[in-house]
């Protein structure tokens, strides 16, 4: 099984709002990622875990809030986000972030911040 | 700080036509990734090519890793509809003390039936 599942697929949400984005694998993987996709332009790291444990914020606002219950599960909290925080989030995970290994992307969740 | 370039950023073909985007780093890469990602998808990982002047293939896609180990390149013979999407290179660069991913800015490809 090399699938990663994210939920939901789509989510429109007001700034005010408190909404989580939630990825899941199965792959045994022990690095899972966050990343932001902006139109036309490449996906741009924002987390990184490792066996659970945070290892990377790429300088991310407070706004949004991750957090790994397991090894299987992602999720991002998003709380009082604004209208260029619009974009497709995607999950990711890999054996080891580490040694630069292959990722393996979710679909994704469309947001949309009104 | 260290980028990861693509050219070009679009490119149109006409069906049966060649492809070739082109990879470029300003600093030695460990290795290189490709992803495919096809309009509304997600990047689906391609291949990784490791060593100095690597070339992989797979059906009609060939991959090249450079000498130097800052750029490479995917070639596609004889485009078909299906390769529709745009192509990322990725390599870790260093970054605050560790190596993270970096994803190229892309071609995006459209082949014209």
């Amino acid at each position: 099984d090399t699938e990663v599942t994210q939920t939901p697929k789509h989510l429109v949400m007001g700034m005010t709002n408190k909404k989580s984005l939630k990825c899941e694998q199965h792959m045994g993987h022990r690095a899972m990622y966050w990343y932001k996709q902006k139109a036309k332009k490449p996906p741009e790291l924002m987390f990184v875990y490792s066996y659970e444990k945070l290892s990377i914020n790429e300088s991310v606002p407070s706004r949004f809030s991750p957090e790994c219950p397991n090894s299987s599960l992602l999720n991002l909290h998003l709380h009082a986000l604004q209208p260029e925080d619009s974009a497709l989030y995607l999950c990711a995970s890999s054996q080891d972030w580490l040694v630069a290994e292959t990722q393996y992307f979710g679909p994704g969740t469309r947001l949309l911040v009104l | 700080g260290q980028q990861v370039m693509q050219i070009p950023q679009y490119q149109h073909v006409q069906e049966g036509e060649d492809f070739t985007t082109y990879c470029n780093s300003s600093t030695t890469l460990s290795n290189i990734q490709w992803y495919k990602q096809r309009p509304g998808g997600h990047p689906v990982f391609l291949i990784q090519l490791v060593k100095s002047g690597e070339v992989k293939k797979q059906k009609r896609l060939t991959f090249q890793f450079g000498e130097a180990k800052k750029n490479s390149s995917l070639h596609i013979t004889a485009t078909q509809t299906t390769d529709v999407g745009t192509y990322f290179c990725a390599g870790p660069v260093n970054s605050g003390g560790y190596q993270k991913v970096t994803f190229g800015t892309g071609t995006k490809l459209q082949v014209i039936p």
